[in-house]
């Protein structure tokens, strides 16, 4: 069965600084891996995803995020933290490896940003 | 705006009832996610329809049932509502291929008292 772990589930950080939400995944064949994130009332928005190619993900508002391969993690990352990016993080994963597999979240990680 | 609409936004009913939640997905997208999510239980998957048929089953129990029509809009039934059923409703639409991501709706707040 395929799975997700966010380890964290609060992530501090102060504005300006770089700032990481982790993800480990497991899954069955080649993954397709995504982030989403929620704003206080809102649905989940889609940020970014790894099909194929460069481990290196660029997303939107400036995150992108890193495939290993080898440490089955798929971390969002941003250079330079902003007070509006404070918001839950939620690290998804769907298997490869033929017939029909539904997509699998992470347990959610809140990034609060200190200004 | 994701172009995921969800009805109604909010709901508040009583223990024992039966209510309905409605949503379209995106145009175009066959598709449709349904989720919980509350404080203590995070984001959990209930159900999945593509093209009028169930695809995936997640921890929907017994007491929900949902449908997708021919139009591609899905209902969720929620019976015999318990003040553990109280949360917020999620639905979510995607086009075919399984790499493609999800759009979420705004949700639908359902408060069983």
């Amino acid at each position: 069965a395929q799975s997700v772990a966010q380890p964290e589930d609060q992530v501090n950080v102060a504005e300006g600084n770089p700032l990481t939400v982790k993800c480990t995944y497991s899954v069955s064949g080649n993954p397709y891996l995504f982030w989403y994130v929620q704003y206080p009332n809102r649905g989940l928005q889609f940020l970014l995803k790894y099909i194929t190619g460069d481990n290196l993900v660029k997303g939107s508002y400036g995150f992108e995020a890193e495939f290993n391969k080898s440490q089955t993690s798929f971390h969002l990352k941003k250079p330079s933290a902003l007070v509006s990016d404070s918001a839950l993080y939620f690290c998804a994963v769907r298997g490869n490896s033929g017939g029909y597999q539904k997509v699998t979240f992470g347990t959610g990680t809140k990034l609060q940003v200190i200004p | 705006d994701s172009g995921v609409t969800q009805t109604p936004k909010h709901l508040i009913t009583a223990t024992g009832q039966r209510v309905t939640l409605r949503c379209s997905p995106r145009s175009g997208d066959l598709s449709v996610y349904w989720y919980q999510q509350s404080l203590d239980q995070g984001l959990q998957f209930l159900i999945q329809y593509y093209n009028g048929e169930e695809r995936a089953k997640g921890n929907i129990l017994e007491r929900f049932s949902a449908q997708q029509f021919p139009d591609l809009h899905s209902e969720l039934n929620l019976s015999s509502l318990e003040l553990g059923d109280s949360a917020l409703y999620f639905c979510a639409s995607s086009a075919r291929d399984r790499y493609n991501e999800q759009f979420f709706g705004p949700g639908t707040r359902l408060t069983v008292l």
